[in-house]
C-alpha cells in the first residue's frame, strides 16, 4: 500500500493563475481530507469528501476554492485566480470508512505564488 | 468552538533528559485526543491516541480532563526524537475534522 499520494509536490504558480492539487487516498479509504499549513501556523481544516460528495466545507474560503473526489479518480483542490496569500503547504489525508478517527496523511504539497 | 493550544514553538533537551510537551484544549464535550508527529522529510504520521493508553516509542500522553491537557511526555531524550510535535483533537458525533495546535518543534542535544 503506497499510502496517501499527493502531486505536484512542489507547485509554482503567478498571480491570477490557476492552481490544481491532486490527492489519490490509500487503498480502500473513501474519505479524504484537505489542510492547509500557512508560515508559522499549525494545520487548518479546509474541507471533508467522500466520493462524489462534500461533507463539510466550512474550512473552505468562500471565494476561488473548491474541492471535488469524483467517483473515479484523484480529488481535486483547486485554487482560481490565486493570490500570494495562497502561498501555503496542503496537506491531504484519508481514512477508511470504519474506524475514521485515525487520517493518514500524505506528503503534502507547497504552493509558492509569485 | 474547539481549539487546541501548544504553547511552546521550540523545546530543546539535552539526551536522557525527560521531555514534556504541552497541550490544552478547549471543548465542552468528549474529544478525542491525538498526538502526530513529522520527522525531517517524513509525512505526517500518528504517534499516538488517548483512547488507545499505549507508549509508543517510550512517549505516554494522559488525558486530563479537569485541567482540558494532553501533554506528551517521556522519560528519557533521545537524538531520534527530533521532529515537529502536533496535538490534535477530534470531536465525538459525526464531526470529522481534526483540530490541530500549531505545533512544537522539538531537538534533542546530543
Amino acid at each position: 500500500n503506497a499510502g496517501v499520494m499527493q502531486n505536484p509536490r512542489h507547485l509554482v504558480r503567478r498571480r491570477g493563475q490557476e492552481a490544481r492539487l491532486r490527492c489519490s487516498p490509500m487503498k480502500g479509504h473513501s474519505h479524504v481530507y484537505w489542510y492547509r499549513q500557512l508560515p508559522e501556523e499549525g494545520l487548518k481544516f479546509m474541507v471533508y469528501l467522500q466520493k462524489e460528495n462534500i461533507i463539510d466545507e466550512s474550512g473552505m474560503p468562500k471565494e476561488r476554492f473548491s474541492a471535488e473526489f469524483p467517483k473515479e479518480g484523484p480529488s481535486i483542490l483547486r485554487i482560481q485566480q490565486v493570490v500570494r496569500g495562497d502561498s501555503a503547504a496542503y496537506f491531504c489525508a484519508s481514512s477508511p470508512p470504519r474506524g475514521r478517527t485515525e487520517q493518514f496523511f500524505g506528503p503534502g504539497t507547497r504552493l509558492t505564488v509569485l | 468552538a474547539q481549539r487546541v493550544t501548544q504553547p511552546e514553538k521550540l523545546l530543546s533537551v539535552f539526551k536522557g533528559a525527560p521531555v514534556e510537551l504541552k497541550c490544552n484544549y478547549s471543548y465542552s464535550g468528549s474529544p478525542e485526543l491525538f498526538w502526530y508527529v513529522q520527522y525531517s522529510r517524513q509525512r505526517l504520521q500518528l504517534l499516538l491516541r488517548h483512547i488507545s493508553r499505549e507508549s509508543i516509542k517510550g512517549f505516554t500522553a494522559d488525558l486530563n480532563k479537569g485541567e482540558t491537557s494532553f501533554h506528551l511526555k517521556k522519560p528519557f531524550a533521545q537524538e531520534e526524537d527530533s521532529a515537529m510535535y502536533y496535538c490534535a483533537l477530534y470531536r465525538d458525533f459525526g464531526n470529522e475534522k481534526l483540530t490541530f495546535g500549531t505545533g512544537t518543534r522539538l531537538t534533542i542535544i546530543p
